[in-house]
C-alpha cells in the first residue's frame, strides 16, 4: 500500500539556518505529493504541492522537488525564521485511492 | 469567506458519554474527512465521505460514527465505545471525489475526557 516516511524530529535550528526535512514515499502509479504545515493549536494548511515527476512546488520560501527516481519530496528553505516554527507533514494521494496518506510529521523549532 | 468550520473548539466529556463534533463547509466540496491527531503522531483517518448519504471507514473507525445527510455537513460522534477518545480532531474537505487531491482543513476540535 501507499506510505510516507518523514525525517524524525524534533528539529531545532537557529534563525537564518538552512532547512531540509526529508520525505520518502512508497506508492503505486504516479501520486501527487504535498507538504502541509500546522501552527500551534490550528488545523493544517497546504504549504506546497507537486503533481508529476520533476515538478517543483514552492511557497513562502519553501521548495520541494518531486523525485521519482529516489521516491522523495524533501522540503527545503534557505533561511528559516522564528515564524516557521510549526509541525510539517508530507503527504501523498493516488488517483482512485480516495484519501491522503500522511507522514508522522516533523516538529520544527527556530530559535532567534 | 469560504472555509471549514469546526465546533466546538474545546470539549470536555465524562467517561461513558457520547459527544458530537460539528463540521460544516461552504466550499461546495464533494469529499469530507475526519482525522484524529495525538501528540507526537501523525494524522489517522477515522471516516470519509465522497458523496451525500455515503461514507467509508478509515483506519481507526471503531468507537466513532458519522452521517452525511447534507453536502456541507459531516458530523462525527465519539461514542462511549471509543477507549481513548482524548485527542485533537480535524475535519477536512476536498473538491476531488474520484481521488484525494488537496485537502482543506478546519481549525480542529480538542476533546478531553475527564
Amino acid at each position: 500500500g501507499n506510505s510516507v516516511t518523514q525525517m524524525e524530529g524534533p528539529v531545532t535550528l537557529s534563525e537564518e539556518a538552512f532547512l531540509t526535512i526529508n520525505c520518502t514515499y512508497t506508492a503505486t502509479g504516479y501520486p501527487s505529493l504535498f507538504w502541509y504545515v500546522q501552527y500551534p493549536g490550528e488545523g493544517l494548511q497546504l504549504l506546497l504541492k507537486a503533481t508529476k515527476a520533476d515538478d517543483k512546488g514552492s511557497n513562502k520560501g519553501f521548495e520541494a522537488t518531486y523525485r521519482k527516481e529516489t521516491t522523495s519530496f524533501h522540503l527545503e528553505k534557505g533561511s528559516v525564521q522564528v515564524s516557521d516554527s510549526a509541525v510539517y507533514f508530507c503527504a501523498l494521494s493516488s488517483w482512485g485511492a480516495q484519501k491522503l496518506v500522511f507522514g508522522q510529521g516533523t516538529r520544527l523549532t527556530i530559535n532567534p | 469567506d469560504g472555509g471549514i468550520t469546526q465546533s466546538p473548539k474545546y470539549l470536555f466529556r465524562k467517561e461513558g458519554q457520547n459527544v458530537t463534533l460539528s463540521c460544516e463547509q461552504n466550499l461546495n466540496h464533494d469529499a469530507m474527512y475526519w482525522y484524529r491527531q495525538d501528540p507526537g503522531q501523525g494524522l489517522r483517518l477515522i471516516y470519509y465521505s465522497q458523496i451525500v448519504n455515503d461514507f467509508q471507514k478509515g483506519d481507526i473507525a471503531e468507537g466513532y460514527s458519522v452521517s452525511r445527510e447534507k453536502k456541507e455537513s459531516f458530523p462525527l460522534t465519539v461514542t462511549s465505545a471509543q477507549k481513548n477518545p482524548t485527542a485533537f480532531y480535524l475535519c477536512a474537505s476536498s473538491p476531488t471525489s474520484g481521488g484525494a487531491g488537496e485537502l482543506f482543513f478546519g481549525e480542529g476540535s480538542r476533546l478531553t475526557v475527564l
